[in-house]
């Protein structure tokens, strides 16, 4: 089972932030935060990972709580094409194994509207 | 372009026969992972290969098999097909199993059994 508690949507004025919250409570110390996105059945797309510390790239920006036990991706501002079920995902650290493997939930579908 | 290549992109097939489908990971990636997703089940995680051998295995079927060659590309061999078996089926990779590796997805096979 998913380990991560996503809204099922949210709709984004285009130009505006996009800010996708997503609930990780019983994460652990050895777990990433990672975020995909999937536009309308093509393969999911990843656009950033964490463990502690925020992250930034081109795509989007990660804020983790210094709990652990949530994160917002921001994706600062939206275009139509960034309409899409973005997937919060925790994968465990250890080398191997299928804790490795990223578990899909439901997402959170993303309407970005003009 | 994640780089991981799928082939085909759409392939329908007769209830009872057996298809093949072929991922070509990307350049340097020993990892191979299979994913389905059907309307009802969102995406769910098959089976993972590591440079040649089996390392995790999740919901596939008994019906089901996969293997990863030398050159590392891999194929999901499907068998005595189900109505219920039509879904798109996604090959992703990664450098290693480690989860501080990105898991790149294809865009994936369809699959429809009539």
């Amino acid at each position: 089972d998913a380990k991560t508690t996503q809204p099922p949507s949210m709709d984004c004025a285009e130009g505006r932030a996009a800010n996708l919250p997503c609930n990780h409570s019983t994460i652990s110390g050895n777990e990433y935060v990672y975020w995909y996105r999937q536009i309308h059945s093509q393969g999911p797309q990843y656009i950033i990972h964490g463990l502690k510390n925020n992250e930034t790239n081109e795509m989007a920006s990660l804020i983790i709580t210094e709990d652990r036990k949530s994160s917002t991706l921001i994706l600062p501002h939206a275009t139509l094409r960034d309409t899409a079920v973005y997937y919060c995902i925790v994968r465990a650290r250890n080398y191997g194994g299928s804790q490795g493997n990223l578990i899909f939930g439901k997402g959170t579908k993303l309407s970005v509207k003009p | 372009d994640s780089g991981v290549t799928q082939t085909p992109k759409h392939l329908i097939t007769a209830t009872g026969q057996r298809v093949t489908l072929r991922c070509s990971p990307r350049s340097g990636d020993l990892s191979v992972y299979w994913y389905q997703q059907s309307l009802d089940q969102g995406l769910q995680f098959l089976i993972q290969y590591y440079n040649g051998e089996e390392r995790a295995k999740g919901n596939i079927l008994e019906r089901f098999s996969a293997q990863q060659f030398p050159d590392l590309h891999s194929e999901l061999n499907l068998s005595s097909l189900e109505l219920g078996d039509s879904a798109l089926y996604f090959c992703a990779s990664s450098v290693e199993p480690h989860s501080g590796n990105t898991i790149y997805f294809g865009e994936g096979s369809w699959l429809t059994v009539v």
